[in-house]
């Protein structure tokens, strides 16, 4: 069955400094979205991309956010400049339909 | 804007007997439901949603969720768990081909 797969799984990272965090999703899906779950808290949206551009996004998302689809088969969220409080596992999902997601099993980022 | 609220965030339950994990949502307009899964230390799994149609839904796993328009209510069910549902439970919901707002979630413990 496909999967959505995100790399890394953990990363690591000094306050200030970029991250990129890496999906694939689903094949022939068209709709990409990042969430993020910060510990004992709520899984919350950030982010959604179609057609190559953000159709949604959240008030967490702001400039140091940004996503890309550089190529048919990845999709990344880039941090420009890490704070503390970015700790979180960050979770991508794809929709053929924009009904359904389908989630990753997410990558753990730790800022120190 | 949309909500959700789960109203137990830990459900101790033994094996084998039934169990109901209640998710409240609040939405102006039709609603998406759906519920995923948590295991320890992986993502979110679907377990079942409903788009329109019969307001009984069954999921993976032996799981089930009713609608109830007039209620708000979209409760997960289960007649008999196993030690392997240990999990978090998490109720979501969308308005058409819109980002997931989730609820803060319940931890299923199934205990022999």
């Amino acid at each position: 069955e496909p999967e959505v797969t995100q790399t890394p799984s953990h990363q690591v990272t000094q306050m200030g400094q970029e991250v990129i965090l890496r999906c694939v999703p689903i094949s022939n899906h068209l709709y990409f979205y990042w969430y993020r779950q910060i510990l004992g808290q709520k899984v919350e949206f950030l982010v959604s991309f179609y057609n190559n551009e953000i159709s949604e996004k959240s008030e967490i998302f702001d400039d140091q956010f940004s996503v890309e689809r550089p190529d048919g088969s990845n999709f990344t969220l880039k941090i420009r400049s890490t704070k503390l409080e970015d700790s979180a596992m960050y979770f991508c999902a794809s929709s053929w339909t924009a009904e359904t997601q389908y989630f990753g099993p997410g990558t753990r980022l730790l800022v120190l | 804007a949309q909500s959700v609220t789960q109203l137990d965030s830990q459900v101790p339950v033994f094996e084998e007997a039934p169990v109901e994990l209640r998710c409240n949502y609040s939405s102006s307009v039709s609603v998406y439901l759906f519920w995923y899964v948590q295991y320890p230390n992986q993502g979110l799994q679907l377990l079942l949603k409903y788009l329109s149609g019969s307001t009984l839904v069954k999921g993976i796993n032996g799981f089930e969720a009713e609608f109830n328009k007039s209620q708000t209510s979209f409760h997960l069910r289960k007649p008999s768990v196993h030690i392997s549902d240990t999990a978090e439970y998490f109720c979501a919901v969308s308005t058409g081909r819109r980002a997931l707002t989730f609820g803060s979630g319940t931890r299923l413990q199934v205990q022999p």
